[in-house]
């Protein structure tokens, strides 16, 4: 099993849909990420959980909602997503926060329409 | 405040050549650590290396190598001998301690051409 997964690996929406993202970890890890990945930005970080608890948000807009129910699993709740924010979504997780290092899934590529 | 500085965009090379790709921070604290990451195609980022800021000595490994200087807020990362696989976008990040706790940035990445 490989450490980090994410499903699906790919999701075409429309604006009125409502979809999830799905991580899960095998690494023992204590704390998880989300990240979005734009072809014009640097990698954005958009939530982190640590022992299940959310520690940051970082001012992403409440269409994206997140749910840690322990610290093997993350998701990501989508609902009426604009154009904009179709990229490469990434989970990530990593022993503790920030100063270690993070081990990162193949990413969600999704499209909005 | 936190910054990661990766000037090139993109590098460009002929397989067997030696390549630098330069990261340079910038951080108000005296503890932090520096990251290298490397996204290939598939598009999964793959932890390189981590190092923590009292820790200046230079790492090697195989055909990869790092080095921390201080003096000049630089963590540049060397491939020797390239190859073809080493084709990638390969990102440096910085956490530092924020208020609130650790925080990690990533640079816009440079992106590796490889060519055969």
């Amino acid at each position: 099993e490989t450490g980090v997964t994410q499903t699906p690996r790919h999701l075409v929406m429309g604006m009125t849909n409502k979809k999830s993202l799905k991580c899960e970890q095998h690494l023992g890890h204590n704390a998880m990420y989300w990240y979005k990945q734009s072809a014009k930005k640097p990698l954005e970080l958009m939530f982190v959980y640590n022992f299940k608890e959310q520690t940051e948000n970082n001012s992403v807009p409440s269409r994206f909602s997140p749910e840690c129910p322990n610290s093997s699993h993350l998701f990501l709740h989508l609902h009426t997503l604009q154009p904009e924010d179709s990229a490469l979504y990434l989970c990530a997780s990593s022993q503790r926060t920030h100063s270690y290092e993070q081990y990162f899934g193949p990413g969600t590529r999704l499209t909005v329409t | 405040a936190q910054k990661v500085t990766q000037a090139q965009t993109e590098i460009s090379v002929v397989e067997k050549e030696d390549v630098t790709l330069d990261c340079v921070y910038e951080t108000r604290d005296t503890t932090y650590y520096l990251f290298w990451y490397k996204q290939p195609p598939s598009g999964e980022l793959v932890f390189l290396i981590r190092r923590n800021s009292f820790d200046e000595q230079n790492e090697i490994s195989g055909r990869y190598s790092w080095n921390f200087q201080k003096s000049t807020s630089s963590f540049n990362f060397t491939i020797t001998a390239s190859q073809v696989v080493d084709s990638a976008v390969y990102f440096c990040a910085l956490s530092d301690l924020m208020a609130g706790g650790f925080k990690t940035i990533f640079g816009a990445g440079t992106r590796l051409f490889v060519k055969a």
